[in-house]
């Protein structure tokens, strides 16, 4: 099992630009979610899914948009790139939502806005 | 927005010392509090759940306790190796939050040879 994987592993972008992250997990899991990690700030969740066809929003889910057309994928989208939008990006998922089990991280997307 | 607040932020021990850390979170709708290690350029990766009041759990030399009436958790190392230097989180998750996690700003230990 490859686990969670993330791509693209880094991107360069300019204000104003849009790109998509995309995430794709082996392990059946109903949830999905999107991380920023910023220095100082712990990892702060920005949406996450809990089933096929379903997303909702997190703590910081303003400039962000996400799709979970597939139960296995989960795509974040920058439709306007601002500088502070400048992160690090982990995915997550797990098994149902009861709380009580492991989320299993992808191994993270560096975006710089520039 | 949850409170999770990690101490220290971070700590410098030399190979062989024992090191603990601690995890504050609202005592109040407690459900389950998760710790992760977090290696340079890697992903976090799950250590422990915990969701009873005096949980203890235990995975080699690391070591956990949790105080859910304080709102605290302990994060215990046992003889420091230079492999265990990471970043240490932990997580909180409350019973109001279906499964979103409030993460702390973790405890970044660096353990000398």
């Amino acid at each position: 099992n490859a686990g969670v994987t993330q791509t693209p592993k880094f991107r360069v972008l300019k204000t104003g630009q849009s790109m998509t992250l995309l995430c794709a997990q082996d392990m059946n899991h109903e949830y999905m979610y999107w991380y920023r990690q910023d220095p100082g700030m712990g990892l702060r969740l920005i949406h996450y899914s809990v089933g096929e066809g379903t997303t909702a929003k997190g703590e910081v889910p303003d400039g962000y948009n996400v799709s979970r057309l597939k139960k296995q994928n989960f795509l974040l989208g920058l439709e306007s790139a601002a500088p502070s939008q400048t992160s690090v990006y982990f995915c997550a998922s797990s098994s149902s939502g009861t709380g009580g089990e492991t989320q299993y991280f992808g191994p993270g997307t560096r975006l710089l806005v520039l | 927005i949850l409170n999770v607040e990690q101490s220290p932020q971070s700590l410098h021990v030399q190979e062989g010392d024992s090191t603990n850390f601690t995890c504050s979170f609202p005592s109040s709708n407690f459900y389950a509090l998760h710790w992760y290690r977090w290696e340079t350029a890697k992903s976090p990766e799950a250590l422990f759940v915990m969701t009873l009041n005096g949980d203890e759990k235990k995975k080699g030399r690391i070591s956990a306790t949790l105080n859910t009436k304080e709102g605290y958790s302990y994060l215990y190392i046992k003889g420091s190796q230079p492999e265990d230097s990471a970043t240490y989180l932990c997580a909180f998750l409350n019973n109001n939050a279906g499964n979103m996690l409030t993460f702390g700003g973790g405890t970044r230990l660096m353990v000398k040879p």
